[in-house]
């Protein structure tokens, strides 16, 4: 079981909005704003999308964006894409032994 | 650019040991901070161990705690995550990860599979 909460899939038509949410504690999520979230097609490694709750990295597009409210992050894509298709994977730095967590991974369709 | 190139995964039996490396180019290693991240077949990811730039301070998972020890080379530009007592749930596919300064992981390696069993 993963120390942060996602749901397991989420599912969009082109053009379209989604939101993926990710819940933790006041131990991670609420403690820092210290939230990545990552995207992982099948067969390749992980690429940072967001940091620190709401900063794109270089390179991302502005279609992904991020938030947090209290224990609870969320990723928008907007404008859905098919190369969007992914799983994404919410993290936080944590206060406990454990200091990274991940969340279970969120798998997107686009219809 | 900045490429990270693991190796040493192998197959390996229950209680046996295996050596991985990660090979960094492209940045100034020695600046950053490195982890090890894994991820079991069809599961999600986890993280395991990290360590400073200059080696002073290492923090592992509580579940590696005592049988795997992360180093590196400055002088190599290599990153090391020694793995001993192995059991099968340490299955997994290794990456070696980048701290983005900024308690993320920024970069990425393309893994290395580690496989234990009899």
């Amino acid at each position: 079981q993963s120390a942060l909460t996602q749901p397991a899939s989420v599912s969009g038509s082109p053009g379209q909005s989604i939101t993926i949410s990710c819940t933790g504690t006041s131990s991670d999520i609420g403690a820092y704003n210290r939230v990545s979230w990552y995207q992982q097609h099948p067969g390749k490694a992980p690429e940072m999308m967001i940091y620190e709750v709401s900063n794109r990295p270089s390179g991302v597009s502005t279609r992904f964006s991020g938030s947090k409210s209290g224990n609870t992050a969320s990723l928008t894509i907007s404008g859905l894409q098919a190369e969007d298709e992914a799983d994404y994977y919410c993290s936080s730095y944590t206060t406990t032994n454990t200091l990274w967590v991940f969340g279970g991974g969120t798998k997107l369709t686009v219809l | 650019e900045v490429q990270l190139v693991e190796s040493g995964g192998d197959l390996v039996q229950p209680g046996g040991s295996l050596r991985l490396s990660c090979a960094a180019s492209g940045f100034t290693f020695s600046y950053y901070w490195m982890h090890w991240v894994r991820q079991g077949p069809g599961k999600g990811l986890v993280w395991v161990s990290r360590i400073k730039g200059d080696g002073s301070d290492t923090k592992y998972a509580d579940f590696v705690k005592g049988r795997f020890t992360i180093s590196r080379d400055n002088a190599k530009n290599t990153l090391y995550l020694q793995m001993n007592s192995l059991r099968a749930e340490d299955t997994a596919v290794y990456y070696c990860v980048r701290d983005g300064h900024r308690y993320n992981f920024d970069y990425w390696g393309q893994g290395t599979l580690a496989t234990v069993s009899s």
